[in-house]
């Protein structure tokens, strides 16, 4: 019973470097979501899914790519890392209006 | 747009007082309302949730929330406060007029429970 499952949990990444992180949900949920939390900001949605092959910007989207190409995954990329991106990481998924499932975030620091 | 404050960053309560963690909110419809724990290096966890009906709802650990529609609030209560029950609490909404929209959260209140 995996839920939502967030790799890698932890990076340091150099200013201008590339990564990807990877969100799997097992709950065959139709809808996907990225978040990053700061310090008193709360919780502010980059991007998100409403299903396979769908993906639409939130709050925060810039510096930030995301694709759905399956429905269980959801990937974010960051094409050439700020100082700015440092900040938890955190993957959520939904069937419904009723709430979200959340993983257990990814730490990255860019240096 | 939708919109969630907390008002209190910090609410310290002794072990066994009652606590209330606030929350306001903003819609242009009919409010969904949730309340979310994150524990230290976790994810957040589902507390519990308004979505019509009896306006005091229940939920994990204890928990309770009352929506109030004329003062537009979902405060979180619990009658006696654990020293586990020190966390990060985060309310959030979503319109029900904009149907499945993202969850917006407020900025979170860090609750400490003091023995």
């Amino acid at each position: 019973n995996a839920g939502v499952t967030q790799t890698p949990k932890f990076r340091v990444l150099k200013t201008g470097q590339s990564m990807t992180l990877l969100c799997a949900q097992d709950m065959n949920h139709e809808y996907m979501y990225w978040y990053r939390q700061d310090p008193g900001m709360g919780l502010r949605l980059i991007h998100y899914s409403v299903g396979e092959g769908t993906t639409a910007k939130g709050e925060v989207p810039d510096g930030y790519n995301v694709s759905r190409l399956k429905k269980q995954n959801f990937l974010l990329g960051l094409e050439s890392a700020a100082p700015s991106q440092t900040s938890v990481y955190f993957c959520a998924s939904s069937s419904d209006y009723y709430g979200y499932t959340f993983g257990s975030g990814t730490r990255l620091t860019v240096v | 747009a939708q919109s969630v404050a907390q008002p209190e960053d910090q609410v310290n309560v002794a072990e066994g007082n009652p606590l209330t963690v606030k929350c306001t909110y903003s819609v242009s419809g009919n409010p969904y309302l949730f309340w979310y724990v994150q524990y230290p290096n976790r994810g957040l966890q589902f507390l519990l949730k308004y979505i019509t009906g009896d306006n005091l709802v229940k939920g994990s650990y204890g928990f309770e929330a009352e929506f109030n529609k004329s003062q537009t609030s979902f405060h979180l209560k619990k009658p006696s406060a654990l020293v586990s029950d020190s966390a990060l609490y985060f309310c959030a909404v979503r319109d029900m007029v904009r149907g499945n929209t993202p969850l917006v959260f407020g900025k979170g209140t860090r609750l400490s429970v003091i023995a």
